[in-house]
């Protein structure tokens, strides 16, 4: 089976820093992404790990722990727009080009 | 970069009516496309994956008598809700895949469904 886990709520002052794990546990592992997506839009593209690490781009930067099955996106200096959802999403392994998504953080930045 | 048209953004119809979704990949050729629903406050559920010019794989608990997709050429997937219902009003949205690799994954701007 999939399993997908993130917050599903969190707040976070404007020019702080914020954290949003995911943890996850598939049949199959080829990728972990992280999507933002503000209401009522299709999810954009933030970032992508396939090796244990830090990926920064940014203001955002992307962990991930295959033994831990554990990711996180960091976001830095908040702004008033990263107000949104962000979605975590497990791409399957071969054969399968598939991803299952967690149902989402939403992620309110007050001022 | 690659881009993914979805029309209609939004749609209004009537009960025990047919609603036809269009994806579209304007500058590459999409091997795979997914179709996705998402309810609000919900995360996006896969419905059903396509490759062009074969049957469409769809996942348990969607009906696909009911939800008819066709992928007919490399460029465009289509997605009909057959005699739609109120409990069908959700946001659909497709996604398409180029290659192996975080770019394959293009999302469509998402279509906005309410049956009345």
């Amino acid at each position: 089976g999939q399993n997908i886990d993130q917050p599903t709520e969190m707040t976070a002052t404007e020019g702080a820093i914020v954290q949003i794990n995911c943890t996850y546990q598939t049949s199959g592992f080829n990728g972990l992404f992280w999507y933002q997506q503000h209401a009522g839009e299709a999810p954009t593209f933030l970032s992508y790990n396939v090796l244990d690490g830090l990926e920064e781009k940014g203001r955002f930067s992307s962990f991930l722990s295959r033994s831990k099955g554990y990711s996180y996106l960091l976001l830095k200096e908040l702004q008033m727009k990263d107000s949104a959802s962000y979605l975590c999403a497990v791409k399957h392994g071969a054969g399968s080009y598939q991803l299952t998504f967690g149902k989402g953080t939403k992620l309110s930045v007050i001022p | 970069g690659a881009v993914v048209s979805q029309h209609p953004s939004w749609v209004i119809c009537k009960s025990g009516t047919s609603v036809k979704i269009e994806c579209r990949s304007l500058d590459f050729q999409a091997t795979t496309m997914f179709w996705y629903r998402q309810f609000p406050k919900q995360s996006l559920m896969l419905m059903a994956t396509s490759n062009e010019g074969s049957k469409a794989t769809y996942e348990q608990g969607v009906e696909k008598d009911k939800f008819l997709i066709n992928h007919a050429s490399l460029t465009l997937s289509t997605l009909t809700v057959t005699s739609a219902h109120p409990e069908d009003s959700s946001f659909y949205i497709c996604s398409a895949r180029a290659g192996d690799s975080y770019y394959g994954y293009t999302f469509g701007s998402g279509t906005r469904l309410t049956v009345v």
